[in-house]
């Protein structure tokens, strides 16, 4: 079974400052996705970012960049210049790409405060 | 383009009763996969469906079972309530590109259910 590790229960930045979230995770497989969601206090689950196993460019979306080092089993989420909206828990996911199923696995989470 | 919606929003039940959660999936999408987020923790996977049948399974007991309609939404329902069932409920929806797999999943806003 795959597992996902988030090993940084909470994490702070000052607003426009740079931080990094770290994400390990374990799989047999060679096909998979892997994706960062946010859920702010409202709870509901956005998606930030995604990254195909396949792909070796590392995904981009605006201010979020991930750094994927498949060899590694890492997949960590960079913010850069943070605002004060992207305080949140953020979860990493992985999903099996093959036919074996679409279910996602998640991390525990990590709190990201933003300082003003 | 409505996004995934649930109802109720927050629902109280004492222990031994039975609920049903409801899930309206993103326009376009066919799939409908249920979490349970427990309170500081991860979510995670209890079923999916797909053509109104369930498709995968997570690691959660008979109590909880679920059903797809034609329109694609669905419905969740935990019999014999527990306590530790209280949590909030997550569904995602999906769209079924390939047999098997399906592409990014889209949470809706969530059911908090509490059990007395």
């Amino acid at each position: 079974a795959q597992t996902v590790t988030q090993s940084q229960p909470e994490m702070s930045v000052q607003e426009a400052e740079t931080v990094t979230l770290s994400c390990t995770y374990d799989t047999s497989e060679s096909d998979y996705y892997l994706f960062w969601y946010k859920q702010p206090p409202s709870r509901q689950m956005i998606l930030v970012i995604r990254q195909e196993a396949y792909k070796q460019q590392n995904a981009t979306e605006n201010r979020f960049s991930v750094n994927f080092q498949k060899a590694a089993k890492s997949f960590s989420l960079k913010i850069s210049d943070s605002q004060l909206g992207d305080a949140a828990m953020y979860f990493c996911a992985y999903r099996s790409g093959g036919t074996s199923g679409s279910r996602l696995t998640f991390g525990e989470g990590t709190q990201l405060t933003v300082n003003p | 383009d409505a996004g995934v919606t649930q109802s109720p929003t927050h629902l109280i039940k004492t222990r031994g009763q039975q609920v049903t959660l409801r899930c309206s999936p993103k326009s376009g999408h066919d799939t409908v996969s249920w979490y349970q987020q427990a309170l500081g923790q991860g979510p995670q996977f209890i079923f999916q469906y797909y053509e109104e049948e369930e498709r995968q399974r997570g690691n959660f007991p008979d109590r909880f079972s679920g059903h797809q309609f034609p329109n694609y939404s669905s419905e969740l329902n935990v019999n014999a309530l527990l306590l530790g069932d209280s949590a909030l409920y997550l569904c995602a929806s999906s769209l079924r590109r390939l047999a098997g797999v399906t592409d990014t999943q889209y949470f809706g806003p969530g059911t908090r259910l509490t059990v007395l």
